[in-house]
């Protein structure tokens, strides 16, 4: 596609519940990159890929996080046992490569009630 | 903490005027990436400028990067209603990851 396409737009989960998120990146982009932001904050880092190798992923909150993109192309993040804390938007970023621009997606408003 | 820090935190101007927006890191790096964020929605992409860069020009906006200062600042000329949004700074330096600062709110008022 175009850009960054980010799915579901809005999720609201009831604490417990799993969520899944997806991304879908610049086509040929090798680097994907997941972010977090709350209100009036920047984007805070969560993990990166290059290709479908997971570089670091010293952002995630703890071990109900997890990302993966076995294909090397489409991305999800995953939150189990989700948390109100966990209600943040989620955004996906990729870049063709390392040290180049970085493009954003729309996000995934994430609610948990 | 590895955060940008942007500076001022809120500014305010009329349209037709200048806004400078200045960005402080604390770690050498690879580049600087500016974005513009409307009400909360998306990130979008201004400028990147490499730590061999001094300064660049993208219509009406203007960067400059002093790795020896360790500080970067973004100029809008003749600013417009349209340009009211959070701008933030982005560095990566030796990882890959983008770190971000906080941000600042511009308004420019009618």
């Amino acid at each position: 596609g175009a850009g960054v396409s980010q799915s579901p737009r809005y999720k609201v989960t009831k604490r417990g519940q799993d969520v899944a998120l997806r991304c879908d990146p610049i086509s040929g982009h090798v680097s994907l990159y997941w972010y977090r932001q709350a209100l009036g904050q920047g984007p805070e880092f969560l993990t990166y890929f290059n290709y479908e190798a997971q570089q670091d992923k010293s952002g995630l909150p703890n071990d109900r996080f997890s990302a993966e993109r076995p294909e090397g192309s489409i991305s999800t993040l995953t939150i189990q046992r989700t948390e109100q804390r966990d209600s943040a938007m989620y955004r996906c970023a990729s870049s063709i490569s390392n040290g180049n621009t970085i493009y954003f997606g729309e996000g995934s408003w994430l609610t948990v009630v | 903490s590895q955060q940008g820090e942007e500076d001022p935190q809120a500014l305010s101007i009329q349209e037709g005027e200048n806004a400078t927006m200045n960005c402080s890191y604390k770690t050498s790096i690879n580049n600087l990436q500016w974005y513009r964020q409307n009400s909360g929605r998306g990130l979008v992409h201004l400028i990147l400028i490499r730590s061999n860069e001094r300064e660049k020009h993208s219509g009406r906006l203007r960067v400059t990067l002093d790795t020896s200062k360790k500080s970067s600042s973004l100029l809008i000329t003749a600013s417009r209603a349209a340009d009211t949004a959070s701008y933030f700074c982005a560095y990566q330096g030796g990882s890959e990851k983008l770190v971000f600062g906080k941000g600042m709110k511009l308004t420019v008022n009618p």
